[in-house]
């Protein structure tokens, strides 16, 4: 069973509301990601980290942003919520590269902004 | 172009029988592969790591061809409980370790 978790699992906030998503883990990886999925539909990767101090931005462009001070932590942070960040997020982690590595997801914070 | 692509399906096929999902990388230089599995409103989860000279687990075969820039998945002897959304993954090379994945193919089996 993979030791990365999220919370909260569920959110319903209203606009213009700060917002912060957890993620921990305690496997030690040294690279983290965040992707947004909305239902049936695919993983866009927003974020990534290669480790504490390194945050990057990932294929689709988001509002949203990381922070990585301590290993283990990679939180997720809306300034202002809107309807449009309405969808679920997915936090994993992996190790940093070493062949075939296994990214472990959590469960996902499901978003609702109303 | 996108960086990996599948054949979203959906696929629906009878119990028993064998299914074969594709996907291609635009990035010649990818070092690893993978088959991820999500399940509805769950996060996704390795299903198996995808080695050049192609490996098997149990009913499940991948396979990968560098030069075409193509992985392939095969299932045989079909389960219900294989109905999920199947992901193909692939990790960037070095200096751009990222993992990028495919939309996913929708398998539905049917019994």
């Amino acid at each position: 069973e993979a030791d990365i978790y999220q919370t909260p699992r569920y959110l319903v906030i209203g606009t213009g509301k700060k917002i912060t998503l957890e993620c921990s883990q305690t496997m030690g990886h040294d690279k983290m990601y965040w992707y947004q999925q909305d239902p049936g539909m695919e993983l866009h990767l927003i974020h990534y980290s290669y480790g504490v101090n390194s945050t990057e931005k990932g294929d689709l462009s988001s509002e949203s942003t990381v922070s990585r001070i301590r290993t283990e932590h990679f939180p997720l942070t809306l300034e202002s919520a809107r309807p449009s960040h309405t969808s679920q997020y997915l936090c994993a982690s992996s190790e940093l590269f070493s062949g075939n590595t296994e990214a472990f997801f959590g469960q996902g914070t499901r978003l609702t902004v109303v | 172009r996108k960086e990996v692509e599948q054949d979203p399906g959906p696929f629906n096929v009878p119990e028993g029988a064998t299914v074969a999902f594709n996907c291609t990388y635009s990035n010649s230089a990818s070092q690893s592969f993978f088959w991820y599995r999500q399940d509805c409103r769950k996060e996704p989860k390795l299903l198996m790591s995808v080695y050049s000279s192609g490996n098997e687990d149990g009913r499940f075969t991948a396979q990968l061809n560098r030069a075409s820039q193509y992985i392939s998945l095969l299932i045989r002897d079909s389960k219900l409980s294989d109905s999920a959304t199947y992901l193909c993954v692939v990790n960037g090379d070095f200096g751009n370790e990222k993992l990028t994945f495919g939309t996913g193919t929708r398998l539905t089996i049917i019994p």
